[in-house]
């Protein structure tokens, strides 16, 4: 299957900092990535979906201004948490979508990256 | 919208024994279903999916079938083992949807 990266893969901040996460599709183009946000023992929670070169669609209840997303080329995706609190603490994982003439448009996932607060 | 329910929450079983786990999901039009597997601290894999011009799909010790007319469709593991103990999750979308809708999850745990 395709490969999707993140950076980092765990971060600690104090509060009221921000937090850039970067996810990269490795051996494919992305023209759409996809922000999940999982919590212990929890199903994963989309936030938002970005396409390439286009504004991110934020699922209801996610503040755009403090989860800050940026689609700048078909491999990088980034999301920026601004002004860090402690509920934010989460497992952040990024996804990205295949396609091609033999593809059935699969969604692979990157590794996450755990963040904690303080 | 769609709504994708998964059963059972937790499943123990033996090694060597099979394990089943049950999706079902509410919007007619989906006809992807993906399912994934994750492992401690880590992100989902996909293992396995289907679209909905087939009825089932197998992949060595893993297989998926779908029904379409009573909107369901499982996971099947044969012969497990130890490291197929792990949460797995199931999933759904339409083609004119850009979301997986996925089910709460269900934590498999292979006793040796």
């Amino acid at each position: 299957g395709a490969v999707v990266s993140q950076h980092p893969s765990w971060v600690i901040c104090k509060s009221g900092t921000s937090v850039k996460i970067e996810c990269r599709s490795l051996d494919f183009q992305a023209t759409t990535m996809f922000w999940y946000r999982q919590f212990p023992k929890q199903s994963l929670m989309l936030m938002a979906t970005s396409n390439e070169g286009s504004k991110a669609t934020y699922e209801q209840g996610v503040e755009k201004d403090k989860f800050l997303i940026n689609h700048a080329s078909l491999t990088l995706s980034t999301l920026t948490v601004t002004s860090a609190h402690p509920e934010d603490s989460s497992f952040y994982i990024c996804s990205a979508r295949s396609y091609g003439p033999d593809s059935y448009n699969e969604q692979f996932f990157g590794p996450g990256t755990r963040l904690t607060v303080l | 919208g769609e709504n994708v329910e998964q059963h059972p929450s937790t499943l123990s079983v033996q090694e060597g024994d099979s394990a089943v786990i049950k999706c079902t999901y509410s919007d007619s039009a989906s006809n992807y279903f993906p399912w994934y597997k994750q492992e401690l601290g880590k992100g989902p894999q996909l293992i396995i999916d289907i679209r909905s011009n087939v009825g089932e799909k197998k992949d060595q010790r893993i297989a998926v079938t779908l029904n379409k007319t009573a909107k369901h469709f499982s996971l099947h593991i044969t012969e497990t083992q130890p490291e197929d103990s792990a949460v797995y999750f199931c999933a759904a979308r339409g083609d004119s949807s850009y979301k997986l809708i996925f089910g709460s999850g269900t934590r498999l745990l292979v006793r040796p």
